[in-house]
């Protein structure tokens, strides 16, 4: 069962460049969500997608964009990477909202430089 | 503000030892609290708490939620060098997840 898979694994960006992390669950659920984890700080919402068709900010948006392209596919864009967002990004995904039980990917190592 | 907050941040024991994580919250509309448990990668899921007192218990590891004083606890007996790995807890609030920093717990042989 392959759950959430997210790619790329590990990636490393100069100050500037753009790029897009993949994220594609695989059980049917309906709610996804990204996440940023930093030493210290546990996992903070970056952007949710509550449905197909619908994505709202979390606690950390700036700096990113998202999209939901079908049901099993959520990613995350960053348009103009900053040092400040080398950090370790998990997509996860629930059946919905309400029963919030979220599975996890692999997680997606970034380094800006 | 919502938050959720817990203790230790970081705690080393031997194996055999005894552990208690401690996890309390301030969760507008709560529904429930969820821990996990993360070694090197994914975040994977250990219990789900929505009512008070009823202790969730998965072989050597068990949990309890109290709803009046605002906390759970993670019970881990029995250590083992397989345990150590950071313990996160998270409030549903709003269909989402707020996550506390996490508790990182390195079992010695």
């Amino acid at each position: 069962n392959a759950g959430v898979t997210q790619t790329p694994k590990f990636q490393v960006l100069k100050t500037g460049q753009s790029m897009t992390l993949q994220c594609a669950q695989d059980m049917n659920h309906n709610s996804m969500y990204w996440y940023r984890q930093d030493p210290g700080m546990g996992l903070r919402l970056i952007y949710y997608s509550a449905s197909e068709g619908t994505t709202d900010k979390g606690e950390v948006p700036n700096g990113y964009n998202v999209s939901r392209l079908n049901k099993r596919e959520f990613s995350l864009r960053l348009e103009s990477a900053a040092p400040s967002q080398t950090s370790v990004y998990f997509c996860a995904s629930s059946i919905s909202g309400g029963v919030n039980i979220q599975y996890f990917g692999a997680g997606t190592r970034l380094s800006v430089l | 503000e919502d938050k959720v907050v817990q203790s230790p941040l970081s705690l080393v024991v031997h194996e055999g030892d005894t552990v208690t994580l401690n996890c309390s919250y301030e969760v507008t509309n709560f529904r429930s609290l969820l821990w996990y448990k993360q070694e090197k990668k994914a975040p994977t899921f250990l219990f789900m708490l929505t009512s008070s007192g009823i202790e969730k218990k998965s072989g050597r590891l068990s949990s309890i939620l109290d709803k009046k004083e605002l906390f759970s606890i993670l019970n881990i007996t029995a250590t083992q060098t397989g345990d150590s790995a950071i313990y996160l807890c998270a409030g549903v609030w709003g269909g989402k997840l707020i996550f506390g920093q996490g508790t990182e717990l390195s079992v010695k042989p």
